[in-house]
């Protein structure tokens, strides 16, 4: 069975460019999560969609946005870029319901000069 | 509010011996899942082991324990016969009553021979 996976793997972008990082669930997960993880702040939750809503969001600005297709493969956007947006991004997969599991792709790694 | 907390941010492991990697939480709620994710210099964050609030006995996959002992708030994670590949940041996750995960700073362990 195919692991959660993400594209791109790295990605290099200017201040003020938008970006989209794409997220494919392990088949038959229908939760797709995304998280940032930076070596200040450390791992913080932005926002899970379940069967193409957002149901649950962290405390980021607007500019982080995502959504969710009906095959549960998700993205993310982040509009007008600023330096500390530079992070990598997680994203994790799990199936409905399944509260002991969250599993993780391999991440996005950005970074905005 | 809820918290995880990892106190130890780094530690070093002799090959082949064992090592307790701690974990204690901060939460209200009755139901809640803990999670230790391993992540290497890869970026990916892998899946180790789970304890469930409600789980009467410690959680253990392979070389891996979990010490739960709810009333102190622990969830330390034991790794037995340490191995070179285990060298890696560590980290503690409690899936909150918005099923989001709250990540603990990490732990980096090296394994030396």
């Amino acid at each position: 069975k195919a692991g959660v996976t993400q594209t791109p793997r790295y990605l290099i972008k200017t201040r003020g460019q938008q970006v989209t990082l794409s997220c494919s669930p392990i088949s038959g997960h229908r939760s797709v999560s995304w998280y940032q993880q930076t070596p200040g702040q450390g791992l913080q939750f932005l926002f899970e969609y379940f069967s193409e809503t957002q149901r649950n969001k962290g405390n980021f600005p607007g500019r982080f946005s995502g959504r969710q297709f009906s095959n549960s493969r998700s993205e993310m956007n982040v509009s007008t870029l600023e330096l500390g947006d530079s992070a990598l991004y997680l994203c994790a997969s799990s199936r409905a319901g399944a509260t002991n599991e969250q599993f993780f792709g391999p991440g996005t790694r950005l970074t905005v000069l | 509010a809820q918290k995880i907390t990892q106190t130890q941010p780094g530690m070093f492991v002799q090959e082949k011996e064992a090592v307790t990697l701690d974990c204690t939480y901060d939460t209200s709620d009755q139901s809640y899942g803990l999670f230790w994710y391993k992540q290497p210099s890869s970026g990916e964050m892998i899946f180790l082991i789970y304890q469930g609030s409600y789980d009467e006995q410690n959680a253990t996959e392979g070389r891996y324990s979990l010490n739960f002992q709810k009333a102190r708030k622990s969830a330390n994670l034991v790794i037995s016969a340490s191995q070179l590949g285990d060298s890696a940041m560590y980290f503690c996750a409690m899936r909150d009553n918005t099923d989001k995960l709250i990540f603990g700073t990490g732990t980096r362990l090296q394994v030396f021979p």
